[in-house]
């Protein structure tokens, strides 16, 4: 069991705007920066968003925020190759260590 | 351009030990924290180990406590993973990570290298 909630699956259409979130609590998201990682199978996983941040390269589609012991990321404007997994993490200071959500399968109809 | 290069990954027997490492470049490297994250198969990614910027502190996820260790040569630009007692459940590919300087998230990623215990 993940200490990190996310939806198991979420699915949209090109051009759509999808959210994705992931719940934690005050050990964790209540009290750090999220990260959201991409991961296609086979390659290597990608970071689309850390705290506000989005990455070099990253378009500018992919959106991050966080209220209270819930984060989420929001994609405007769904692309096919936006079809992956994806995973928020943070730390936890209670388990002194970084912690990651469960995954949420990304499917583009 | 940060590129970070994993090595070291193979088949080994259930006890058997290996040794991981990540060359890092196009970054100072001794100002930045540095993950270990792994992929099993069918699973979901599992954070591993992190280290600190000056190897002054580590952390690990429990079920490798014991058996894992992380460190880091700064002057060689070069992060480790030794893996000792290695189980069935340790089957993976292995990510070394990079933090962006919040010192926990992750940036940049390596491809990867797939660690086998059969």
């Amino acid at each position: 069991q993940s200490a990190l909630t996310q939806e198991a699956s979420v699915s949209g259409t090109v051009g759509q705007k999808v959210t994705l979130s992931c719940t934690g609590n005050s050990n964790n998201i209540g009290s750090y920066a999220v990260g959201w990682y991409q991961h296609i199978s086979h390659s290597a996983p990608k970071t689309v968003m850390f705290g506000d941040s989005l990455p070099s390269g990253i378009p500018d589609r992919f959106s991050g925020s966080k209220s209270g012991t819930t984060a989420s990321l929001t994609i405007s404007g769904l692309q096919p190759e936006d079809e992956a997994d994806y995973y928020c993490s943070t730390w936890d200071y209670s388990l002194s260590g970084q912690i990651f959500g469960g995954g949420t399968k990304l499917t583009v109809l | 351009q940060v590129q970070l290069v994993e090595s070291g990954g193979g088949v080994v027997q259930p006890g058997g030990s290996l040794r991981l490492s990540c060359a890092a470049s196009g970054l100072i490297f001794s100002m930045f924290g540095m993950h270990w994250i792994r992929h099993a198969p069918g699973k979901g990614l599992e954070w591993v180990a992190f280290i600190r910027y000056d190897g002054s502190k580590k952390y690990y996820t429990d079920s490798v406590k014991g058996r894992f260790t992380i460190s880091r040569d700064n002057s060689k630009n070069t992060l480790y993973l030794e893996m000792n007692s290695l189980r069935a459940e340790d089957t993976a590919v292995y990510y070394c990570a990079k933090e962006p300087g919040d010192g926990y998230n992750v940036d940049s990623w390596g491809l990867g290298t797939l660690v086998t215990v059969s």
